[in-house]
């Protein structure tokens, strides 16, 4: 059973450029949670995809966005970074909306760093 | 006010005591409560989901006070090993969980 990866580990770029970030769920979960945690904080909700659909979203602006491809596999786009964005990126995975109580696999995350 | 509240700490303890967090919650429609642990600038790992009955994983117990709302977690016989930040976290709609900000622990010799 392979878990959740996510890639690049690190990034750094520059003030108003774009990015996109990449999970691959762990095998048999077809949702996707992102997060986005700054230092000495805990993780906060981005949004979360289910079957290549949006299942809610957290209190980001637009220029943050997302899609699910048909293997559940994820990404995050977002646009006109701003220096606040610094944060590590965390891609969760889950068996499905269903079995809520199976709590969250974890990637490794995505440390980026907006300058 | 914050949906998820932990004191942050730091806890500091010696090793073999026995230390207990608190994490609160505001939405009484809250269904599924889980205790995290994240390592320095690692990503949170899966410590344990919390039952209304209580639960307990070797040295970890967990409980669920939902007329108070609360979940705790409490660690007997710390280990030096069991330094880290614990999450706690709380679904208040199915699949969607809300984090704390953490609890410091650091066990010391």
């Amino acid at each position: 059973e392979t878990g959740v990866t996510q890639s690049p580990t690190h990034l750094i770029k520059t003030r108003g450029q774009q990015v996109t970030l990449r999970c691959s769920s762990q095998s048999g979960h077809n949702t996707v949670s992102w997060y986005q945690q700054a230092l000495g904080q805990g993780p906060q909700f981005i949004f979360q995809y289910y079957r290549e659909e949006e299942n809610g979203r957290g209190n980001f602006p637009p220029r943050f966005s997302g899609l699910q491809f048909p293997n559940y596999s994820s990404e995050l786009n977002v646009n006109a970074l701003e220096l606040d964005d610094s944060a590590l990126y965390l891609c969760a995975s889950s068996p499905g909306m269903a079995d809520h109580r199976s709590g969250y696999t974890f990637g490794s995350g995505t440390r980026l760093t907006v300058v | 006010r914050k949906e998820v509240e932990q004191d942050p700490g730091p806890f500091n303890v010696p090793e073999g005591a026995t230390v207990a967090f608190n994490c609160t919650y505001s939405n009484s429609a809250s269904q599924s409560f889980f205790w995290y642990r994240q390592d320095c600038r690692k990503e949170p790992k899966l410590l344990m989901s919390v039952y209304s009955s209580g639960n307990e994983d070797g040295r970890f117990t967990a409980q669920l006070n939902r007329a108070s709302q609360y979940i705790s977690l409490l660690i007997r016989d710390s280990k030096l090993s069991d330094s880290a930040t614990y999450l706690c976290a709380i679904n208040t709609n199915a699949g969607k969980s809300t984090f704390g900000d953490g609890t410091t622990l650091t066990v010391k010799p």
